[in-house]
């Protein structure tokens, strides 16, 4: 079964620092995603990634793939205010997507 | 270009009832997959259609079925509700479904068990 972790899984930190959010999978896959979800509201894609190696970015966030070492990184620069929500990564496996537990995220001024 | 369309927004239920929810993907999206979030078990995969054919299915008893109609459109059902059905059920659509597309998530509806 394919399982999928993420750390940490609650994060507080200041406007203008940087972190990582990390995403561990289980079984062997080259397609994973981030999600995006504000309290109340749906998911939001941001990015997809579909090779080992693949690195997308997007304003102050850029996410990366190591399909060998099974972990994606969602790299968080000069974070702002409008950044704090929830992150999720999120395996595809035919079809059929699996979660993380996701990262709550709030940036303080 | 309208997004995934689901309705109601809100549903309240009461224990041994069933309920009927409904997706409209995105035009021209084919494939629709079932989400349920929830503060303890986060998000689950229930099922996916494509072609009006189920394609996949998740860990949930049976009384969680669904449909696909040949607008694609779904509808999901869960029958004789217990308490811990109350959740947030998201629907996303895709073109093609597994082939390095992303699904795109409806608002969800949100339904609570009393």
């Amino acid at each position: 079964e394919l399982k999928v972790e993420q750390n940490p899984l609650f994060l507080s930190m200041q406007e203008g620092k940087n972190y990582t959010i990390y995403c561990n999978y289980s079984t062997t896959s080259d397609r994973l995603y981030w999600y995006r979800q504000d309290p109340g509201k749906s998911l939001e894609s941001l990015f997809v990634l579909l090779s080992n190696g693949a690195v997308k970015q997007e304003g102050r966030l850029m996410a990366s793939l190591d399909t060998k070492a099974r972990l994606s990184t969602l790299h968080i620069t000069a974070a702002v205010h409008d950044l704090s929500a929830t992150y999720f990564c999120a395996v595809d496996s035919g079809s059929r997507l699996t979660f993380g537990e996701g990262t709550q995220l709030t940036v303080n001024p | 270009k309208a997004g995934v369309t689901q309705t109601p927004r809100y549903l309240i239920k009461t224990r041994g009832q069933q309920v009927t929810l409904s997706c409209s993907p995105i035009s021209g999206h084919r494939s629709v997959s079932w989400y349920q979030q929830t503060p303890g078990q986060g998000l689950q995969f229930l099922f996916e259609y494509f072609s009006e054919t189920q394609r996949n299915k998740g860990n949930f008893p049976g009384r969680f079925s669904g449909r696909q109609f040949s607008n694609s459109r779904s509808e999901m059902n869960v029958s004789t509700l217990e308490l811990g059905d109350s959740a947030l059920y998201l629907c996303a659509s895709s073109a093609l479904g597994g082939l390095n597309q992303p699904q795109h998530f409806g608002d969800g509806t949100r339904l609570s068990i009393l």
